[in-house]
């Protein structure tokens, strides 16, 4: 299974809401996870079942869809956001691909 | 908290085997799935596999020629080797717990990560 991100990158300010898209080359059911990493840093998880918030992280991260189909919105845009977002499906035995990867940054 | 530590050699030679371990802190290895993750500089993520506790294991088959994982419950420990490695196997190493596994399926993600370890391949 192969996934796409869109955006590769993009620009925005403190305050925005950003929305970033993952499409799965066939459906995944709810299997999918959201990660944000920071240079130098492993990769933190979001959300995982596509919707659910990790214990800990701030309630402007949500994620939703099924399927295909998938988005994570950072409501309210903070200085700590800026980072790269990964999804991950975890549906395909026994492979669970990564994304491609958007980077957040500031305009 | 559940802390994860990778450790192993920095620097391998080409054709030679890539060892790591990944020792576990604040929680037993039992009843859970590890993984192990690579990131080339300025890449995505690779899922490498994982290994269930009692030692069963899922390979990434780009990779299965060359995998190996094995797991030490009385170390809290698990383990990786990757033989005949090139250059294309530079890349941060990191081991991960993935969480409400079936044997098919990981719907929980990967909830907590080692730092990471720096694996080059160069003679």
């Amino acid at each position: 299974i192969q996934l796409t991100q869109s955006p590769s990158s993009l620009s925005a300010s403190v305050g925005d809401t950003v929305t970033i898209t993952c499409r799965a080359s066939q459906g995944i059911s709810s299997h999918l996870a959201w990660y944000q990493q920071k240079p130098g840093t492993a990769p933190k998880l979001l959300i995982y079942a596509a919707s659910s918030l990790k214990s800990g992280v701030p309630s402007r991260f949500s994620g939703s869809g099924s399927g295909t189909d998938f988005t994570l919105t950072i409501s309210s845009l903070q200085p700590e956001d800026f980072a790269t977002y990964y999804c991950q499906q975890l549906n395909s035995y026994p492979l669970f691909t990564f994304g491609p990867g958007t980077k957040v940054d500031i305009k | 908290q559940v802390q994860l530590q990778e450790s192993g050699p920095g620097l391998v030679k080409p054709s030679e085997t890539l060892s790591l371990i990944c020792t576990v802190s604040g929680a037993s290895i039992s009843s859970h799935y590890w993984t192990w993750i690579r990131q080339p500089a300025g890449k995505a993520p690779e899922w490498i596999g994982r290994i269930y506790s009692s030692g069963t294991t899922d390979y990434n088959p780009s990779l299965t020629s060359r995998v190996t994982m094995s797991v030490d419950t009385s170390k809290n420990q698990f383990s990786l080797n990757l033989r005949s490695v090139t250059a294309a196997d530079t890349a941060i190493y990191y081991c991960a717990r993935a969480r409400y596994c079936t044997s098919a399926t990981c719907f929980g993600g990967l909830d907590v990560w080692g730092q990471g370890t720096t694996v080059t391949v160069s003679s």
